[in-house]
This record gives structure tokens, C-alpha cells and sequence, in this order.
């Protein structure tokens, strides 16, 4: 069964401090793998797509890397704001009727 | 460049009573569109897809249905609404062919 799986459920870190949020997702054939940000009561935001050639990618203060190996990937966040504080969903496109596969998500809360 | 339109952004509805949500599109055509469902503690859930006008994929039987009048415009509808109805509701598109999700604001559904 086509499934992705995040970890942990939800976390709570102090300002400034860095993080790494867990998918690993068991999709195949696997097409590509996104991390959303969502905010409290707003939509979803794409914050990077990994396809299966990338290893590592960055978008300012997050990092995501995927082991198409092991079919995990993690979002890195440093030196984290207040702002970082929301949902993060990892989101698998594939399957054999490629289709979008998302997790559950982890609720980050950044304290001051 | 492209924006997506959700309304209302909150709802109270009596149970039994009808639902109509609506979704546009601006800055693009011919897009994929598409409603999910969110509960809490709980993964995006698709409920319809559209690939074109009057064309409506259904992932879930349930109470609701969908319409796409136009081109970019999607409208979410139940003649009769039921408790389990409650959540949040996110319209979304994407380019045809690409996995990328561009996500309204959503809108807060409460069923009483």
C-alpha cells in the first residue's frame, strides 16, 4: 500500500534552534516528493519538490534531502523564527496511477 | 501570475441544511482543480478532481458533489449536510501534467 508516513507528530523547539522533520513513504513507482508549509487556518505553501536525482535541496533556511534508496526524506530547519511555526506535510507524487500521497503531517511550534 | 480565490472562509450551517463553496482561478488555463478535506490530527483528503470542464473525478462517496461551470472555477455543493461534514476544506490547482499544488486560503465548515 502506497503510504507516507512523517515523524515526529509534533515537536516544540526554542528560537534560534535547528530542527529535522521525518517522511519516509513507501510509493512506487515514486515521481517526486514535495514539502508544504502550512499555517494555522491558511492553505498549504510549497516550500521544495525533490524529484528522484536529488539528493539535497535548499530553500533559505530549509533543507530537504530524499534517499530514494531507503525512500526517506527529512526538512532541516535552521536557525529557527517564529514563523517557522506551523504544519509541515511531506507530500508523495506516484503510485501506479501516479497520484499525490500525503502525509499527516508534524505541527511545529517555535517558542521565544 | 496566477491566484486562487476560495469563499466563503467560514461557515456555520445547520445540519440538513445546503452547502455551496466556490473556487476561481486567475492567471492560467485549462488547469487541473481540485477540493480536499482536512480533519484535525488528519492528512489532506481528496475528495473531487476536475481535468476540464464538466469533467468531475469523485475519490470518496460521501454527501457532497462537485461542479466545474467554467474553465477556472470550481464550486463544492451538498443538498443536505450532515455533522460529519465539519472540517476544513482547501480548493487547489495545478498545471496539467504537473504534480505541483497551488492551495486556496481554505474555508472552516461547521456543521451544528
Amino acid at each position: 500500500k502506497n503510504q507516507v508516513e512523517q515523524s515526529p507528530q509534533s515537536l516544540i523547539i526554542l528560537e534560534g534552534k535547528n530542527c529535522t522533520l521525518q517522511c519516509n513513504y513507501t510509493v512506487s513507482p515514486f515521481s517526486n516528493l514535495r514539502w508544504y508549509k502550512q499555517d494555522t487556518g491558511r492553505g498549504p505553501v510549497s516550500l521544495t519538490i525533490m524529484t528522484f536525482s536529488e539528493n539535497t535541496k535548499s530553500n533559505g533556511r530549509y533543507t530537504a534531502t530524499l534517499d530514494a534508496d531507503t525512500k526517506q526524506s527529512s526538512l532541516h530547519i535552521t536557525a529557527s523564527q517564529l514563523s517557522d511555526s506551523a504544519s509541515y506535510i511531506c507530500v508523495v507524487l506516484g503510485g501506479a496511477t501516479n497520484k499525490l500521497i500525503f502525509g499527516t503531517g508534524t505541527l511545529l511550534a517555535v517558542q521565544p | 501570475s496566477q491566484t486562487i480565490h476560495q469563499w466563503p472562509a467560514t461557515l456555520v450551517q445547520p445540519v440538513g441544511s445546503p452547502l455551496s463553496l466556490e473556487c476561481t482561478v486567475e492567471g492560467t488555463s485549462n488547469p487541473n482543480l481540485y477540493w480536499y478535506r482536512q480533519a484535525a490530527g488528519r492528512g489532506l483528503q481528496l475528495l473531487f478532481y476536475s481535468v476540464g470542464i464538466g469533467q468531475i473525478s469523485s475519490e470518496v462517496p460521501q454527501n457532497l458533489s462537485a461542479s466545474r461551470p467554467q474553465d477556472r472555477q470550481f464550486i463544492l455543493s451538498s443538498k443536505k449536510l450532515l455533522l460529519s461534514d465539519s472540517g476544513f476544506y482547501l480548493c487547489a490547482w495545478s498545471v496539467q501534467g504537473s504534480g505541483e499544488l497551488f492551495f486556496g486560503e481554505g474555508s472552516r465548515l461547521t456543521v451544528l
